[in-house]
């Protein structure tokens, strides 16, 4: 069965501090990979996405993340993280009938 | 452009009662998508419409949720009786194509006493 696992639930950082957030997804095929971010009070934001090509994407905000398919993993990362980070990060994976799998998302949280 | 919206943004009914829920996807898409986050758990998929048409509605959780998208544009999912374990935030979401880029509203918050 196809599967998102974010393992870190809660993640506290200091603002400045480099950021890697954990994705692992279980799928048969060649995934469709996504990370979104939910701020507090609004609704889900596309940050980046995988569909093929170059394993190094490119998102909004300073994000990028990584495919790795012999992980089976997609990780987030930010070189230095503002206080306007703090929100909540979900890693999803897009299956076969256009349904997109979530993980159970990973709390970001901010000290100055 | 307008983005993905949905109406109400939050609702408190009782157990029993009707709530519906409505979605504008955004203008020309043609794909939309119901979701659902319970309890703080993972956001689980309910439902996908083409245009008018139910593509896949393998995530709906019981017959007391009917989705319609009459005419192909806006959709309302609608919960009748609620029940307590209904609480969480529906979000919808839209796109052009076929396995292209799904974009989301800011989710309808659903409380259920």
């Amino acid at each position: 069965a196809q599967s998102v696992t974010q393992p870190d639930i809660h993640i506290t950082v200091s603002e400045g501090a480099s950021l890697e957030l954990r994705c692992n997804y279980s799928y048969g095929a060649t995934p469709y990979l996504f990370w979104y971010v939910q701020s507090p009070g609004q609704g889900l934001q596309l940050l980046l996405k995988y569909f093929s090509g170059d394993t190094l994407v490119q998102g909004i905000k300073g994000f990028e993340a990584e495919f790795k398919r012999s992980q089976s993993s997609f990780n987030l990362r930010k070189p230095s993280v503002h206080w306007s980070d703090a929100a909540e990060y979900f890693c999803a994976v897009g299956a076969s009938t256009d349904k997109l799998i979530f993980g159970t998302g990973t709390r970001l949280q901010v000290f100055p | 452009e307008a983005g993905v919206t949905q109406f109400p943004s939050h609702s408190v009914i009782e157990k029993g009662q009707t709530v519906t829920l409505r979605c504008d996807p955004i203008s020309g898409h043609d794909n939309l998508y119901w979701y659902r986050r319970v309890m703080g758990k993972e956001i689980k998929f309910l439902l996908h419409f083409v245009k008018e048409s139910k593509q896949d509605e393998s995530g709906m959780p019981n017959n007391r949720f009917l989705a319609e998208r009459t005419g192909g544009t806006y959709s309302t999912l609608k919960v009748q009786p609620a029940e307590l374990e209904d609480s969480g935030v529906y979000f919808c979401a839209s796109s052009l194509r076929h396995k292209e880029t799904q974009y989301f509203g800011p989710g309808t918050r659903l409380l259920v006493l």
